[in-house]
C-alpha cells in the first residue's frame, strides 16, 4: 500500500530551526517529484517547496526562499524540509505530497500533515 | 509569478444541483491545471490533472474543462458527499501556485 508519513513537527520559538521528514513506501520514491504544501488551519493550501525526482532541481515559494531547504534521500526513501529562520507566519499544517512528473506538476498523494507552531 | 484567482469563494446548492467552480490564472498555463477536493478535516484529494482527465476512482458526476486563462470544475448532480472545499493548482511552473478556494455547503 503506497504511504507517505511526515513527522518532525512541532512547537517551536521564532527565529528558531526545525526539520520536517516525509516517508514513502509502496511506491518507486525515486521516480517522483515531491512537495511541501501547508495550510493554516481554516484556510487554504498554499505549495512551499518542490524537489525534482533525482534532487537536481528544487524551486520554493517565495516567502520561505533563504530560509527553508528541499532535500531528498531517495535510499531512505526520505523527503526533507529544514525550516531556519522561523516566523510565527510559518505556523501551519505541513502536507508532503508527490507529484507523478518527476519534475514536479499535480500532486497525486498526499501525506496526513504535520503541524508546526512558531510561537513563543 | 502568475495568480490563481477562484470564483465563488463559497456557494450554498441544493442535492442535485449543477455547481460550477471558476478558476483563473492571471497569465496562460495551456491546459496545466488540477483540481482537488478536501472535505474537512481531511487532506487533499486529486479530482481532474491536466485540466480535464478525471482521477481514477473519481464519481463521473465531476468534470474539468478549459485552457490558457479560464478553467471550471463542474459538479453535474451535488450530492451530499461533495460537501467539500475545491482548490484548483497550476503546474506549468514554479511557484506550484493553488487557488484560494471554492467552500461547497449544502443549501
Amino acid at each position: 500500500q503506497e504511504h507517505m508519513v511526515e513527522s518532525g513537527g512541532g512547537v517551536v520559538q521564532p527565529g528558531r530551526s526545525l526539520r520536517l521528514s516525509c516517508e514513502g513506501s509502496g511506491f518507486n520514491f525515486s521516480t517522483y517529484g515531491l512537495n511541501w504544501v501547508r495550510q493554516v488551519p481554516g484556510k487554504g493550501l498554499q505549495w512551499v517547496a518542490v524537489i525534482w525526482y533525482d534532487g537536481s532541481q528544487k524551486n520554493y515559494e517565495d516567502s520561505v526562499k533563504g530560509r527553508f531547504t528541499i532535500s531528498r534521500d531517495n535510499s531512505k526513501k526520505t523527503l526533507y524540509l529544514q525550516m531556519n529562520s522561523l516566523r510565527a507566519e510559518d505556523t501551519a499544517v505541513y502536507y508532503c505530497a508527490r507529484s507523478p512528473w518527476g519534475v514536479g506538476g499535480w500532486c497525486d498523494m498526499w501525506g496526513q500533515g504535520t503541524m508546526v507552531t512558531v510561537s513563543s | 509569478d502568475i495568480q490563481m484567482t477562484q470564483s465563488p469563494s463559497s456557494l450554498s446548492a441544493s442535492v442535485g444541483d449543477r455547481v460550477t467552480i471558476t478558476c483563473r490564472a492571471s497569465q496562460g498555463i495551456n491546459n496545466y491545471l488540477a483540481w482537488y477536493q478536501q472535505k474537512p478535516g481531511k487532506i487533499p484529494k486529486l479530482l481532474i490533472a491536466a485540466a480535464s482527465t478525471l482521477q481514477s476512482g473519481v464519481p463521473s458526476r465531476f468534470s474539468g474543462s478549459g485552457s490558457g486563462t479560464e478553467f471550471t470544475l463542474t459538479i453535474s448532480s451535488l450530492q451530499p458527499e461533495d460537501v467539500a472545499t475545491y482548490y484548483c493548482q497550476k503546474y506549468n511552473s514554479a511557484p506550484l501556485t493553488f487557488g484560494g478556494g471554492t467552500k461547497v455547503e449544502l443549501k
